[in-house]
């Protein structure tokens, strides 16, 4: 079945660092791939989503790109900040909102 | 526009009991479903509602159940808790069904502590 595999942590970069966050998945047909974030306390927040390959999603200084050729979707910011501390997590859907989610990885960012 | 309510937020219980917890989605939206959050096993999905029918479930034991309601509120509830039920519950809401692409909005969850 569809599942997701995204990098562990938990990460841990200074402010300013880049960051990327791999993930990879696995899908019988062309799904629509999300990278949600969780803030503590809180449910997950839609970061961004990518609906077909080679579509590059952006929110908040945050990319990925469908990279269909890999099975990837990979998570990227050039410059974190504290605020971004949280957990990401990807995920894939095919359909009827049947999200399949990675494990989740921790970010902390200090100052 | 007000986002997803779950109600309770914390909950404590004792194995053998049954619990049950609601999700009030966004005005609006016809979809909810509902997922399971625990530090080993991630996000699991559980189950989605829309117009009161369920539409999809996940590998969840029968002791997992739920309701959608006709004014989209749902319910879902865990019969002979066991000490594995202690977990975040999740639930999302969106505005339609059977498309991929659509967003999930997700409450804050209700926290149950199995003891």
């Amino acid at each position: 079945g569809d599942s997701v595999t995204q990098m562990e942590g938990p990460v841990t970069l200074s402010e300013e660092a880049f960051l990327t966050i791999n993930c990879t998945y696995t899908a019988t047909g062309y799904p629509s791939l999300f990278w949600y974030v969780q803030y503590p306390g809180e449910g997950l927040q839609l970061l961004l989503k990518a609906t077909k390959a080679d579509d590059k999603g952006s929110n908040k200084g945050f990319e990925a790109t469908y990279r269909k050729e890999t099975t990837s979707f990979h998570l990227e910011k050039g410059s974190v900040q504290v605020s971004d501390s949280a957990v990401y997590f990807c995920a894939l859907s095919e359909n009827n909102n049947d999200m399949r989610f990675g494990a989740g990885t921790r970010l902390t960012v200090k100052p | 526009k007000a986002g997803v309510t779950q109600t309770p937020r914390y909950l404590i219980k004792t194995r053998g009991q049954q619990v049950t917890l609601s999700c009030s989605p966004i005005s609006g939206h016809r979809s909810v479903s509902w997922y399971q959050q625990t530090p080993g096993q991630g996000l699991q999905f559980l189950f989605e509602y829309f117009s009161e029918t369920q539409r999809n479930k996940g590998n969840f034991p029968g002791r997992f159940s739920g309701r959608q309601f006709s004014n989209s509120r749902s319910e879902m509830n865990v019969s002979t808790l066991e000490l594995g039920d202690s977990a975040l519950y999740l639930c999302a809401s969106s505005s339609t069904a059977g498309t991929r692409t659509e967003k999930l909005f997700f409450g804050s969850g209700t926290q149950l502590s199995v003891l």
